[in-house]
């Protein structure tokens, strides 16, 4: 089973550079959820998404990030413009909600390094 | 979300049994309890969920007493291969987001 693929696995971009992040859930998942893991901050959640439709953004930090997801299939997380405080490693999980409790699945991450 | 309280730290030796605790004082009636593992340079990997008594799977066991207030993650005969970062949440976890707290960071010597 192919579990959730992002992608690029590294990222190294001047500050004020785009940044796009990309997530391919798990095959039949409905609910996807970015986070982002600092040493200071630990693991947080920045977004999630359920049906394609985006239901908890609170977590974003500001304008600059913005999420998409087109289909069941594929999400963008995107940074415009980076900066510095935005280095982090970027986690995107999935998950398949109904009336019982299933566990989120996560891929192995973005790490990103904004110079 | 409830909030749930884990030691920082512990240190184990290879074949023994590790059992790492979690508090969750104020768990829900709705709230599952779940532990994730992550190695460094990995994502969280789903170790065990339960709601209440004792689930067993073929990695690990969680031990919840009746009032839920508290759960115990089990791992039989630990490796060197198992030295990482246990995280213990509550939730929802397949509806709502994820809180993750710091976690225990697990020490295996030879």
């Amino acid at each position: 089973d192919a579990g959730v693929i992002q992608s690029p696995r590294h990222e190294v971009t001047e500050m004020g550079q785009e940044v796009t992040l990309r997530c391919k859930p798990i095959s039949g998942h409905n609910s996807l959820f970015w986070y982002r893991q600092t040493m200071m901050r630990g693991l947080e959640l920045l977004i999630y998404f359920n049906n394609n439709v985006p239901i908890d953004d609170s977590g974003m930090p500001e304008d600059r990030f913005s999420a998409k997801m087109p289909n069941a299939s594929f999400s963008t997380l995107k940074i415009q413009p980076s900066e510095p405080r935005d280095s982090a490693v970027y986690f995107c999980a999935s998950s398949f909600v109904d009336r019982g409790h299933q566990p989120q699945h996560f891929g192995d991450g973005t790490r990103l390094s904004i110079l | 979300l409830a909030k749930t309280t884990q030691p920082i730290s512990m240190d184990s030796y290879e074949g023994q049994e590790v059992n790492i605790t979690c508090s969750h004082n104020n768990i829900a009636t709705n709230d599952y309890i779940t532990w994730y593992q992550q190695f460094p340079s990995q994502g969280p990997r789903f170790i065990i969920q339960g709601y209440k008594t004792k689930v067993t799977n073929e990695v690990a066991s969680l031990f919840i007493p009746a009032d839920r207030k508290s759960s115990t993650l089990s791992l039989p005969r630990v490796s060197l291969s198992d030295t990482a970062v246990y995280y213990c949440l509550v939730g929802e976890t397949g509806r709502r987001a994820l809180t993750f707290g710091s976690g225990t960071r697990l020490q295996v010597q030879p």
